[in-house]
């Protein structure tokens, strides 16, 4: 079946650092993947998006890359700021409109 | 423009009794689905709706209902609450084939079953 598995939390970080937050996934064909974050007391936003092989999702100064070979889609980002603070999640759609989520990354960014 | 509005907010309700969520999705958007978010499990996908046809459902119980309306509006019904089905409820919208577009999603209804 479906799934996605990304890494466990919580994350924290110092302002300026590196960041990366795995995730790899699990389904037959192409699926398309997706970054959502969730602010606090909020619903989630789409981060970004790649729907084929080899393609790179960027927004905000994060970027995954689609890796068909290693069924990966790792979120990067080269300098984290306070304000990217949140959960982090990881999602692949196969057929038909349905999410598959990962279970979410807790990233804490500290001055 | 107005994103996804689900009504009410917060709510508390106790076991065996039955509970109405809203959802209203952006404007021009046909592609409603609704998920339920718990600590324990995570995001789990309830139903789709397309142009008010429920296009696929998640593995819940028949207590988990819903429906949309012809303006896209949206509701979902849970019927003989019990403890478990506290969660944060979450609303989506999309425009089109909802999943290459990306949803966008409301900040959700929070339900206690006390």
């Amino acid at each position: 079946g479906n799934s996605v598995t990304q890494m466990e939390g919580p994350v924290t970080l110092s302002e300026e650092a590196f960041l990366t937050i795995n995730c790899t996934y699990t389904a037959t064909g192409y699926p398309s993947l997706f970054w959502y974050v969730q602010y606090p007391g909020e619903g989630l936003q789409l981060l970004l998006k790649a729907t084929k092989a080899d393609d790179k999702g960027s927004n905000k100064g994060f970027e995954a890359t689609y890796r068909k070979e290693t069924t990966s889609f790792h979120l990067e980002k080269g300098s984290v700021q306070v304000s990217d603070s949140a959960v982090y999640f990881c999602a692949l759609k196969h057929t038909g409109n349905q999410f598959y989520f990962g279970t979410g990354t807790s990233l804490t960014v500290i001055p | 423009k107005a994103g996804v509005t689900q009504t009410p907010r917060y709510l508390i309700k106790t076991r065996g009794q039955q509970v109405t969520l809203s959802c209203s999705p952006i404007s021009g958007h046909r592609s409603v689905s609704w998920y339920q978010q718990t600590p324990g499990q995570g995001l789990q996908f309830l139903f789709e709706y397309f142009s008010e046809t429920q296009r696929n459902k998640g593995n819940f119980p028949g207590r988990f209902s819903g429906r949309q309306f012809s303006n896209s509006r949206s509701e979902m019904n849970v019927s003989t609450l019990e403890l478990g089905d506290s969660a944060l409820y979450l609303c989506a919208s999309s425009f089109g084939d909802g999943g290459d577009y990306g949803y966008t999603f409301g900040s959700g209804t929070r339900l206690t079953v006390v």
